[in-house]
């Protein structure tokens, strides 16, 4: 089955520094990568979301780079803000037999120092 | 639109009793899903649902039971509650391929 494993698994940055969170994936049929937000005590939401067809994504402060030869996908923050602190969750995805299999990384727990 | 729903927020359950976490939706997706979540863990998939009287297992499966008999509606079923299903509990929807998940507040749930 897919594995997917994130880096790191906490990251400290100053307010202002950019923060970048990598993932790889074994199953080269994954062709749905998004990104995920968990602030403490709340529920996972999306922020940004990348296709197989696309090598990058950026929406403001936040970029999305893919390179499926190596498979890997990673997470860039610029202008990090301290209500950037969460834990950030990386998933692959892929179609299986009518179904939509999502694998989920660890998670990174963001914190930005002000 | 509401989204996703989950009920209760919280419960605690002696070992052994039962209890149903409710899930429902009001995007019309097809897919639903149910995540637990362990500190340190991510999100593990225990039982998932590609539309109104089909479901089928995750990674986790055990001591659960899910039903689908509405596209609105996805409840988790826990029998004989053990120590070892303590988590949070997630319900998701999707409204189709390459689409994101949508997460409902969650259920945190203790068994003692």
């Amino acid at each position: 089955g897919e594995n997917v494993e994130q880096h790191p698994s906490t990251l400290s940055v100053q307010e202002g520094d950019s923060a970048v969170i990598k993932c790889t994936y074994s199953d080269s049929a994954s062709n749905y990568f998004p990104w995920y937000k968990q602030e403490l005590g709340k529920r996972p939401q999306l922020i940004i979301d990348i296709r197989s067809n696309v090598g990058e994504k950026k929406d403001q402060r936040i970029a999305v780079t893919l390179n499926k030869t190596a498979k890997h996908f990673s997470l860039h923050i610029t202008e990090t803000q301290p209500e950037d602190s969460a834990v950030y969750f990386c998933a692959a995805s892929k179609n299986s037999g009518g179904y939509q299999k999502v694998t989920f990384g660890i998670g990174t727990k963001l914190q930005v120092i002000p | 639109n509401a989204g996703v729903t989950q009920t209760p927020k919280f419960r605690i359950l002696k070992i052994g009793q039962s209890m149903t976490l409710q899930c429902t939706q009001d995007m019309n997706h097809n897919y639903m899903y149910w995540y637990r979540q362990d500190p340190g863990m991510g999100l593990k998939l225990i039982y998932y649902s590609v539309g109104a009287g089909i479901t089928d297992k995750g990674e986790v499966p055990n001591g659960y039971n899910v039903s689908r008999s509405t596209t609105e509606d996805f409840p988790l079923r826990l029998e004989l509650a053990a120590p070892s299903q303590t988590s949070v509990y997630f319900c998701a929807s999707r409204g189709g391929y390459n689409s994101p998940l949508h997460f409902g507040n969650g259920t945190r749930l203790t068994v003692t």
